[in-house]
């Protein structure tokens, strides 16, 4: 089946420094990849996706590229802020027809925290 | 309008109460979705709904009924649950059950007492 491996946190960071968080994938054929955050108290919201091998998602100064190659899709983000504190989770979607397909994999998750 | 909003924010109940979820978004999605989280782990799918039909029920005990009176609505009906029920539950949406990524809601604090 399909799985998501996240790498292990909790991250802590201090202000403006560059943020990584590791995701690696195993599903068949080509699934969908996505990051979704989750702050204190809330919901999960959608932060990027790509939905094809060597897609680049952004969104508020993250990225991530889909690498087939390495089934891969790291989160990157060149200087965080204190207020980029939260859980960060990747995911995927199963491919088109497949017995996966809409329902989303999550990773363990991540927590980062950033000090001023 | 691009929320979905869960209400209540906070509920207990005991283990003979019978409560319901709600969850409402008015995207003009076709899929919706329930999940549950635990503590510090990732959410859970619980069910799906596909155009108002169940189309999955990750084998969830029966004493969790899912409803979807409309394409806007989601209601989760409780009867009978244990205190290891206690978790957050999540509601979300989506174009349809494609790679879209979900609108997820802010989520419903179940304690079971």
């Amino acid at each position: 089946g399909n799985s998501v491996t996240q790498m292990e946190g909790p991250v802590t960071l201090s202000e403006e420094a560059f943020l990584t968080i590791n995701c690696t994938y195993t599903a068949t054929g080509y699934p969908s990849l996505f990051w979704y955050v989750q702050y204190p108290g809330e919901g999960l919201q959608l932060l990027l996706k790509a939905t094809k091998a060597d897609d680049k998602g952004s969104n508020k100064g993250f990225e991530a590229t889909y690498r087939k190659e390495t089934t891969s899709f790291h989160l990157e983000k060149g200087s965080v802020q204190v207020s980029d504190s939260a859980v960060y989770f990747c995911a995927l979607s199963g491919e088109a027809g497949g017995t996966s397909y809409g329902k989303l994999t999550f990773g363990q998750g991540t927590i980062l925290t950033v000090h001023p | 309008d691009t929320e979905v909003t869960q209400t209540p924010k906070h509920l207990v109940m005991g283990m003979t109460n019978k409560k319901s979820l709600k969850c409402e978004q008015h995207m003009g999605h076709r899929a919706m979705y329930w999940y549950k989280q635990k503590a510090k782990k990732p959410p859970e799918l619980m069910f799906v709904y596909s155009y108002e039909k169940l189309s999955i029920n990750e084998s969830v005990p029966s004493r969790f009924s899912p409803e979807c009176p409309n394409s806007s609505l989601l209601n989760l009906h409780l009867h009978a649950l244990q205190p290891e029920d206690s978790a957050l539950y999540l509601c979300a949406s989506s174009q349809d059950s494609g790679p879209y990524g979900y609108t997820f809601g802010s989520g419903t604090r179940l304690t079971v007492v």
